[in-house]
């Protein structure tokens, strides 16, 4: 159903960086902007990265997106305990003309 | 600051039709060029999109549920509307309305602002 490929679980100690990869095709990664969204338990998901790299007002600094290619990555440094969270990646398929999900990235600070 | 609210049964019976509604506050679902969105993320899976309303009464839906799904907008209250027809098992979820970004002002945008979800389970 995923169209968006994503490890399922990333870790760290409080302070370190963690990244997280978004595999996708040339239908969309490749050819449109790439969205992250954070969903902490029992929460709706909150929009953390648009267009690739930008941040909404108010998301830390800690948190940083780029892109290359057909695949995206989030990374989080100087990682904290509220930070344990799914993370899930999106964007636009042309192919498939809607939007579509990365598979979710379960991040546990250790 | 706009905030949505999503209502409807807790509770479907398998075949039949699956209705929620979205309301929105602190703005309006004809404001130009926002598109209004509907997501859902069943039981230990992803989030999947359903479908969406621009701001002008535009639809599109999901191609894989299309057959199935129709979104669409009551400005008189403010609010829009998921319904879904024939519904399974499957189809058990937490269902979120959300709101598009309008940094592109296209439906690519990203959803920046989200319900809280609504948990439907479908079930004799």
């Amino acid at each position: 159903q995923s169209v968006l490929t994503q490890p399922p679980s990333a870790s760290g100690t409080p302070g370190q960086r963690v990244t997280i990869s978004c595999s996708g095709s040339s239908s969309n990664i490749g050819n449109n902007y790439v969205n992250w969204y954070q969903r902490l338990p029992g929460t709706a998901p909150k929009l953390l990265i648009y267009k690739n790299n930008q941040r909404p007002s108010g998301v830390p600094d800690r948190f940083s997106g780029s892109k290359s290619g057909t695949s995206a990555s989030l990374a989080i440094s100087g990682l904290r305990s509220e930070d344990e969270a799914d993370y899930y990646c999106s964007g636009w398929d042309d192919s498939l003309s809607g939007h579509v999900f990365g598979t979710g990235t379960k991040v546990t600070v250790l | 600051q706009v905030q949505l609210q999503e209502s409807g049964p807790g509770l479907v019976k398998p075949s039949g039709t699956l209705s929620l509604t979205c309301t929105v506050s602190g703005g309006s679902i004809t404001d130009n060029p926002f598109y209004w969105v509907w997501i859902r993320q069943p039981p230990g899976k992803g989030l999947e999109w359903i479908g969406t309303v621009s701001y002008s009464g535009r639809t599109f839906h999901s191609p894989s549920l299309e057959s199935r799904v129709t979104v669409s907008a009551d400005t008189s209250k403010n609010q829009f509307s998921l319904k879904f027809r024939s519904v399974t098992a499957a189809d058990t979820a937490v269902y979120y309305c959300a709101k598009s970004s309008g940094e592109m002002a296209t439906i690519r945008d990203a959803f920046d602002i989200w319900g809280q979800g609504t948990t439907v389970t479908v079930s004799s």
